[in-house]
C-alpha cells in the first residue's frame, strides 16, 4: 500500500517563474491538504481539497492555487515566484470524515528553492 | 494570528531518561489537537489526535494529555531511546489549523 507520494523531490526556479507540485494521496484517502514549511518554522496550512473543491484556505495570497483530480491526486501551483516562497512543501492526505479529527498522512515533501 | 507555542524549542537527554514537552494553544474555539513526530529526512508521522478535555492517549512509551480549558497538551516519553530523536510538532485545530514550531529532541546514547 503506497503512502503519500510527492513530485518532484527538489526544484529550483527563478523569481517570477511559475511552479507546479504534485501529490498522490494514500490509497483510500480522498482529502488532500498542502502546507508550506519555511526554515525554522512549523508547517503553515495553505489549503485543503475535497471532492475536487477547495474546502478551506490558510492565509496565503492568490498566487497559490490548487486543483484536485477525480482520482484524488492534487496539484499546488505557485505563480510569480518570490524568494520568500523557498520552502519545503508538504502534502497530507486523510479520509473523508469529521474534518479535523482524521489522522493525516504526510508525504516526503518537495523542496523548492527560488533564486 | 493564533498562537500555538511549543516548549522547549530543543531538548537533549540521555538514553533512559524520561522527558516531556508542552504545546500551548488558545482555549477558545477548540476542535482538535494533533501530535506528530518528524524524523530528519522522513515524513511527519501522526502520533495522536486528541479531541476531548482530559483525553489521555498512549502509544508504546509515548503518551499525551490534553487540557482544553487551560489550553495545553503535554507529550511524555518514558525511557527515551536514540531512535526517539526527532522534532515533535503539535497542530491546533480551531477555526483554522495552526502548527507549533516544534520541539527538537535529541537522545544521546
Amino acid at each position: 500500500d503506497a503512502g503519500v507520494t510527492q513530485s518532484p523531490t527538489h526544484l529550483i526556479k527563478t523569481r517570477g517563474q511559475q511552479v507546479t507540485l504534485r501529490c498522490s494521496p494514500k490509497s483510500g484517502h480522498d482529502t488532500v491538504s498542502w502546507y508550506q514549511q519555511a526554515l525554522g518554522q512549523g508547517p503553515q496550512f495553505i489549503f485543503q481539497y475535497y471532492e475536487e473543491e477547495e474546502r478551506q484556505r490558510g492565509n496565503f495570497p492568490d498566487r497559490f492555487s490548487g486543483h484536485q483530480f477525480p482520482n484524488y491526486s492534487s496539484e499546488l501551483n505557485v505563480n510569480a515566484l518570490l524568494l520568500g516562497d523557498s520552502a519545503l512543501y508538504l502534502c497530507a492526505s486523510s479520509k473523508t470524515g469529521t474534518r479535523y479529527t482524521d489522522t493525516q498522512y504526510f508525504g516526503p515533501g518537495t523542496r523548492l528553492t527560488v533564486l | 494570528i493564533l498562537n500555538v507555542e511549543q516548549s522547549p524549542q530543543s531538548l537533549h537527554v540521555q538514553e533512559g531518561d524520561s522527558t516531556n514537552f508542552t504545546c500551548s494553544f488558545p482555549s477558545s474555539n477548540f476542535y482538535a489537537l494533533h501530535w506528530y513526530r518528524w524524523e530528519t529526512a522522513k515524513s511527519p508521522e501522526a502520533l495522536f489526535v486528541m479531541t476531548l478535555n482530559g483525553d489521555e492517549k498512549k502509544k508504546g512509551r509515548i503518551s499525551a494529555t490534553l487540557n482544553t480549558k487551560e489550553g495545553y497538551s503535554y507529550l511524555y516519553i518514558k525511557g527515551s531511546q536514540p531512535e526517539d530523536s526527532a522534532t515533535y510538532l503539535c497542530a491546533f485545530i480551531g477555526s483554522r489549523l495552526t502548527f507549533g514550531e516544534g520541539t527538537q529532541l535529541t537522545v544521546n546514547p
